[in-house]
């Protein structure tokens, strides 16, 4: 988890309204990766992207969003966050060849 | 579609005893087979990765897992646990032209080593 965090680390909200999270690393990886963790599941791809404005969907990208408008930054949007997307969720980067991931700490967000 | 099990939610071990964390996997060709390891309120850790080679893998802290091509399994092991080694362990797999959404993990399997 050296050069990679997230913020805000807890959140509160809720069904509704917007939610940015966001993940920044300092490690210049190309590929980065949004999970969502819930027990029984996992962890599960939101999405992911290989470059600068370079973004495609994973496993469970539905009511989600991300923008990557920068190398370092990579931000997931919930337009309209509802009950179920309470989970943690966890950004990562590392080598597509090797698929040795380095995590966040990940992002406790509670959706009332 | 791959696949990853992980078979027991829950494995206990006496400190000193060897421990094993189960997995196994479906894939369509030549596995790339992972394990992580995840700290409370941490993120996940890489340990070892299997992608050629020595079936045998060894990694961080003392882990080691065995590819078995014929079983379709990867378990995790330890010789002597210790009470630090009580994490959750989660088991993933890639095939080599996957694309980069195609790292499938596991449910995860909570170890507690009991002193």
């Amino acid at each position: 988890d050296a050069g990679i965090t997230q913020s805000p680390r807890h959140k509160v909200t809720e069904t509704g309204t917007p939610v940015t999270l966001r993940c920044h690393q300092t490690e210049n990886h190309r590929y980065m990766y949004w999970y969502r963790q819930d027990p029984g599941h996992g962890l599960r791809l939101i999405h992911y992207s290989y470059g600068v404005k370079d973004t495609d969907k994973g496993e469970v990208s539905d009511g989600y969003s991300v923008s990557r408008s920068k190398t370092e930054d990579f931000l997931l949007t919930l337009e309209s966050a509802t009950s179920s997307q309470t989970s943690v969720y966890f950004c990562a980067m590392g080598q597509l060849n090797t698929g040795e991931l380095f995590f966040g700490e990940g992002s406790r967000l509670t959706v009332l | 579609a791959q696949s990853v099990a992980q078979p027991e939610d829950q494995v206990n071990v006496a400190e000193g005893n060897p421990l094993t964390v189960k997995c196994t996997y479906s894939v369509s060709g030549n596995p790339y087979l992972f394990w992580y390891v995840q700290y409370p309120n941490r993120g996940l850790q890489f340990l070892l990765k299997y992608i050629t080679g020595d079936n045998l893998v060894k990694g961080s802290y003392g882990f080691e897992a065995e590819f078995n091509k014929s079983q379709t399994s990867f378990h995790l092991k330890k010789p002597s646990a210790l009470v630090s080694d009580s994490a959750l362990y989660f088991c993933a797999v890639r095939v080599p032209s996957g694309s980069a959404r195609q790292l499938t993990f596991g449910s995860g399997t909570q170890l507690t080593v009991l002193p």
